[in-house]
């Protein structure tokens, strides 16, 4: 069945670091691609996303291209900062249930941010 | 404020005793589906609703009920609470249309169930 495989965490970085958070996807049919954040004590909010080959979601400094000859969806940043710090989970919601709008997360890699 | 609630923010109870986890959102979406997050595992489907009286199981459905009687809230019921339910729930919605597979899904704030 359809799977996502993200690094696992905690990763934690200095301030102004570059950041690259990998994720994977098993997939039939053309997914679209998500990644959401978690803020500490709140719900998933939509960071970004990518709806088809190639596309490239960028939102508040964070980018990710949908590259499918290796089926990946990596999250990139130039230059974090500490209120970067949160859980971040890549998702995708396959075609075969654009019926039912079903979502497969990934586990989640938590990310801190040192001063 | 475009927004989906969830009641209680925080829960702790005991074996057995019945609970409901309301959830409620206002932006007229068909679908709504409730998830529980444990360490992990991510986010792992319990239910689902396409709209008003359909709704089916999704990953985890085993010791969960839910109904849809009104389009705007999915209350997520526990019958007889175990401590392995012990985790945080959210509840979520989007249009969920056919066709419409790209659209956003949106998260309520999240409930921490402790099952003693």
């Amino acid at each position: 069945g359809d799977s996502v495989t993200q690094m696992e965490g905690p990763v934690t970085l200095s301030e102004e670091a570059f950041l690259t958070i990998n994720c994977t996807y098993t997939a039939t049919g053309y997914p679209s691609l998500f990644w959401y954040v978690q803020y500490p004590g709140e719900g998933l909010q939509l960071l970004l996303k990518a709806t088809k080959a190639d596309d490239k979601g960028s939102n508040k400094g964070f980018e990710a291209t949908y590259r499918k000859e290796t089926t990946s969806f990596h999250l990139e940043k130039g230059s974090v900062q500490v209120s970067d710090s949160a859980v971040y989970f890549c998702a995708l919601r396959s075609s075969l249930y654009s019926s039912a709008s079903k979502i497969i997360f990934g586990s989640g890699t938590r990310l801190s941010i040192r001063p | 404020e475009a927004q989906v609630t969830q009641n209680p923010r925080y829960l702790i109870t005991v074996t057995g005793k019945k609970l409901t986890v309301t959830c409620s959102q206002n932006m007229n979406h068909e679908y709504m589906s409730w998830y529980r997050q444990d360490p992990g595992l991510g986010l792992r489907q319990i239910y689902y609703s396409m709209n008003v009286e359909v709704t089916d199981k999704g990953d985890v459905p085993e010791g969960y009920k839910v109904s849809r009687k009104e389009k705007r809230n999915f209350p997520l019921i526990l019958e007889s609470p175990s401590p392995n339910q012990t985790s945080l729930y959210f509840c979520a919605s989007s249009f969920g249309s056919k066709g419409r597979g790209t659209d956003t899904q949106y998260f309520g704030p999240g409930t921490r169930l402790t099952v003693l």
